[in-house]
């Protein structure tokens, strides 16, 4: 069966720090992987999608970078964090149109 | 763009009661539409979808019926238990990289 794996689960970080958040993904192969940050009030903004290894597309303009160096691993990065990168990221993956969207448990990022 | 719109939470009910929680959507072209579910501390998950119009999607007890004409995908059940408090996300599927567009969420809280 297929899993999605994503961490730390929680993570307080210094205002202007670097980030790294990984998401792998078992049993499956190409699949489609995406990024999502939940913040406190606005729902779910889609920040990057890959539909390949290398592929990265971005929706909004911000702070941070994706990266997926493997065909199940997609990282989300910053050089310099801001407070306002807090919130709740999740990291998702489809294998085909007619396929649900599965989302790990998510990181909770706190900037201070 | 495509867009989602919910009712917002949170919505407050004695268990038994029963259950609505509005979307509506703009998308063009011919959607897939969800729900998804959000425990306390966890990811999403895929509660029910319709991929045509006049589908009903149904899972759990909750339905919902993809109505084009009124552009709705409005979530439902009869009798709610205290274990489906959550988020509930309504979200739409159209266009290329299977990238979902989220509503904001609404928070169901069932009361003994």
């Amino acid at each position: 069966s297929q899993t999605i794996h994503q961490w730390p689960a929680t993570l307080v970080q210094p205002v202007g720090s670097p980030l790294s958040l990984e998401c792998t993904v078992e049993g499956t192969s190409n699949p489609n992987l995406y990024w999502y940050r939940q913040a406190a009030g606005r729902g779910l903004q889609l920040l990057f999608y890959s539909v390949g290894i290398g592929q990265i597309s971005s929706e909004v303009p911000q702070n941070l970078s994706a990266s997926r160096p493997q065909d199940r691993q997609f990282i989300l990065s910053s050089k310099k964090l801001l407070l306002s990168d807090s919130g709740f990221y999740l990291c998702a993956w489809i294998r085909d149109h007619n396929s649900p969207l599965h989302f790990g448990n998510g990181t909770r990022l706190t900037v201070t | 763009g495509n867009s989602v719109t919910q009712m917002e939470g949170p919505v407050t009910l004695s268990e038994e009661a029963f259950l609505t929680i509005n979307c509506t959507y703009t998308a063009t072209g011919y959607p897939s539409l969800f729900w998804y579910v959000q425990y306390p501390g966890e990811g999403l998950q895929l509660l029910l979808k319709a991929t045509k119009a006049d589908d009903k999607g149904s899972n759990k007890g909750f339905e919902a019926t993809y109505r084009k004409e009124t552009t709705s995908f409005h979530l439902e059940k009869g009798s709610v238990q205290v274990s489906d408090s959550a988020v509930y996300f309504c979200a739409l599927s159209a266009g290329g990289g299977n990238k979902l567009t989220f509503g904001t969420g609404t928070q169901l809280k069932v009361e003994l």
